[in-house]
């Protein structure tokens, strides 16, 4: 079935360092994939997404790059601040097989702490 | 515009008794979907709907229903709490569930304790 598995937690960082979290993907179909944020106490909100090959999503000055070859979707960001600090979840949504109803399968996200 | 909501945001529950998790939407959105968040992983699905009067399972349904009787709600039901169903619940929308219009929006989510 289709996984998610992204680079094991926490991560701590200066601010303005530079931030890769790495996610790579299992599915059988052409997934899009996605990235959400989980601020403190708060629900999931979209980050960026991608739905082919050699696509490029980005927001707030992050990115990510739907790499079919390697099956990856890193997300990077050139200088972090001290409000990124949340939860990352890198997720797919496969439509392989008639499952049209957008399930999203999820990593099992990573803590991202930036300090002053 | 108040998007995705969900009521109540904490509950305790002692084993055996039962409640239901309430989440609306207000964008006329068909697809819904209930999930569970574990601590350090990922969050998974109980069910989900894709428009009024049609539910199915996810992938961990068990001690759990759900009904879709309007476009906006999507109501999720706990029979006989158990302490394994401790975890934060979110309930999520989307417009459409492929291509660029394929975006979840989530509640805010309901931290649940069953002791």
């Amino acid at each position: 079935g289709d996984s998610v598995t992204q680079m094991e937690g926490p991560v701590t960082l200066s601010e303005e360092a530079f931030l890769t979290i790495n996610c790579t993907y299992t599915a059988t179909g052409y997934p899009s994939l996605f990235w959400y944020v989980q601020y403190p106490g708060e629900g999931l909100q979209l980050l960026l997404k991608a739905t082919k090959a050699d696509d490029k999503g980005s927001n707030k000055g992050f990115e990510a790059t739907y790499r079919k070859e390697t099956t990856s979707f890193h997300l990077e960001k050139g200088s972090v601040q001290v409000s990124d600090s949340a939860v990352y979840f890198c997720a797919l949504s496969d439509l392989a097989g008639g499952t049209s109803y957008g399930k999203l399968t999820f990593g099992q996200g990573t803590i991202l702490t930036v300090h002053p | 515009n108040a998007g995705v909501t969900q009521t109540p945001k904490f509950r305790i529950l002692k084993i055996g008794q039962s409640m239901t998790l309430q989440c609306t939407q207000d964008m006329n959105h068909n697809y819904m979907y209930w999930y569970r968040q574990d601590p350090g992983m990922g969050l998974k699905l109980i069910y989900y709907s894709v428009g009024a009067g049609i539910t199915d399972k996810g992938e961990v349904p068990n001690g759990y229903n759900v009904s879709r009787s309007t476009t906006e709600d999507f109501p999720l039901r706990l029979e006989l709490a158990a302490p394994s169903q401790t975890s934060v619940y979110f309930c999520a929308s989307s417009y459409w569930p492929s291509g660029e219009r394929n975006e979840q929006f989530f509640g805010p989510g309901t931290r649940l304790t069953v002791l």
